[in-house]
């Protein structure tokens, strides 16, 4: 299996423009993550899917996020408008039945100008 | 949630063992004890998971007391590939699948 594929590994945008960043969850896991992480807020979990469905998405910052998983092996996670401050790496992950055990994709660097 | 609490920081050389110990107080009965391992520009991975007593794998071990309310992992001979930033987490589905991830420790290895 070639493991969590992010895309796009890079992405540079102006303040406003809408981001779409893009996930392929390992074949046959159940579950779906989506994190942040910058320097000074760590790694935070911002929503997470099961069987599709989202679950908990009480770390999506603001409206301006949303996520979506239309079907088993494909997720997106939106901004719209984005803004200097979703500077950040984004990383998905995925984990079978046990949640415990996530792997997690090479993650997509965000810069927002 | 329960709440970990690890060292930011530690410093080791080429051929030792390291101990890096997390406190988890409120750590619940049917909580799994993870640790995770992130290298600069890439996501963390799993190294080990366990619930009690020893766990060993090819990377490390993972040494867990009766009361469940610390862990420590084990890094036998470090070499500066180990150098890296270290994660425990506590948690899983008991709490609606929410696992946490701390500031965790960021282990230097020289040679």
């Amino acid at each position: 299996d070639a493991g969590v594929i992010q895309s796009p590994r890079h992405e540079v945008t102006e303040m406003g423009q809408e981001v779409t960043l893009r996930c392929k969850p390992i074949s046959g896991h159940d579950y779906l993550f989506w994190y942040r992480q910058t320097m000074m807020r760590g790694l935070e979990l911002l929503i997470y899917f099961n069987n599709n469905v989202p679950i908990d998405d009480s770390g999506m910052p603001e409206d301006r996020f949303s996520a979506k998983m239309p079907n088993a092996s494909f997720s997106t996670l939106k901004i719209q408008p984005s803004e200097p401050r979703d500077s950040a790496v984004y990383f998905c992950a995925s984990s079978p039945v046990n949640q415990e055990t996530q792997y997690f994709g090479p993650g997509t660097r965000l810069l927002v100008l | 949630l329960a709440k970990t609490t690890q060292p930011i920081s530690m410093d080791s050389y080429e051929g030792q063992e390291v101990n890096i110990t997390c406190s988890h107080n409120n750590i619940a009965t049917n909580d799994y004890i993870t640790w995770y391992q992130q290298f600069p520009s890439q996501g963390p991975r799993f190294i080990i998971q366990g619930y009690k007593t020893k766990v060993t794998n090819e990377v490390a071990s993972l040494f867990i007391p009766a009361d469940r309310k610390s862990s420590t992992l084990s890094l036998p001979r470090v070499s500066l590939s180990d150098t890296a930033v270290y994660y425990c987490l506590v948690g899983g589905d008991n709490q609606g699948g929410k696992l946490i991830f701390g500031q965790g420790t960021e282990l230097s290895v020289k040679p």
